[in-house]
């Protein structure tokens, strides 16, 4: 079935530093999404991107964090800078459509800021 | 807002006995309710779906039946096999303002043995 990528699979960086996650999409799909997963806890909707801007973000999209998709390549996010809190799992999804349309996952990044 | 609520942590069930995998919800909204498996190290993956109050929906040997009475969407399966074990999420989408964000609850880890 359709799948997404996520690069890299793990992240280890110091508090401070930049990082940027990267989401390969299911080619043909317009809407994406990242969630975010605290060890132990639920996956939690950070923000949603259509058409080139946010559709949607949550109380979790800190003024730190910031997504784009330049010219149809990896669908990003960037954090900066990061703290101890930003340590989670974060996955990617992208659907075909909005609304009730499916979402596909990828298999997530681990990030540890330390 | 919106939450799920889930089975907690580990169900530890042997080869050939029934599954079932509680989920409880809360929504102002009409919703859509989702189950997905996650099986280790990949990506999560629907597996079933449905907005339909007391109509039994199946797939892969699973089943489960929305009941807007109660709230719940319980997952089912008659007998368990080892490939079953995975990490399984109840989610939910609503029909209000934002009808593109997953609520997730905490997953329920099921270890199927010999």
């Amino acid at each position: 079935g359709p799948k997404v990528l996520q690069i890299p699979s793990h992240q280890i960086i110091d508090m401070g530093q930049m990082v940027t996650l990267n989401c390969d999409p299911v080619s043909n799909h317009l809407y994406f999404y990242w969630y975010k997963q605290i060890l132990g806890q639920q996956m939690e909707f950070l923000v949603n991107f259509y058409n080139g801007k946010v559709m949607e973000k949550s109380k979790l999209f800190k003024d730190q964090f910031s997504v784009e998709r330049p010219d149809g390549s990896y669908f990003t996010l960037k954090i900066q800078p990061t703290a101890l809190e930003d340590s989670a799992v974060y996955f990617c999804a992208s659907s075909l459509g909005g609304g009730y349309a499916e979402q596909f996952f990828g298999p997530g990044t681990r990030l540890t800021v330390l | 807002g919106d939450s799920v609520t889930q089975t907690e942590g580990l169900v530890t069930l042997t080869e050939g006995l029934p599954v079932m995998l509680n989920c409880t919800y809360q929504t102002a909204y009409s919703t859509f309710l989702f189950w997905y498996v996650q099986h280790l190290n990949e990506a999560p993956k629907l597996l079933l779906k449905s907005s339909t109050d007391n109509k039994r929906t199946e797939h892969q040997g699973f089943h489960a039946t929305l009941h807007k009475s109660s709230s719940s969407f319980h997952l089912q399966k008659s007998s368990a096999q080892l490939s079953d074990s995975a990490l399984y999420y109840c989610a939910l989408r609503n029909s209000g303002g934002s009808n593109a964000k997953l609520t997730f609850g905490k997953g329920t880890k099921l270890s199927v043995k010999s």
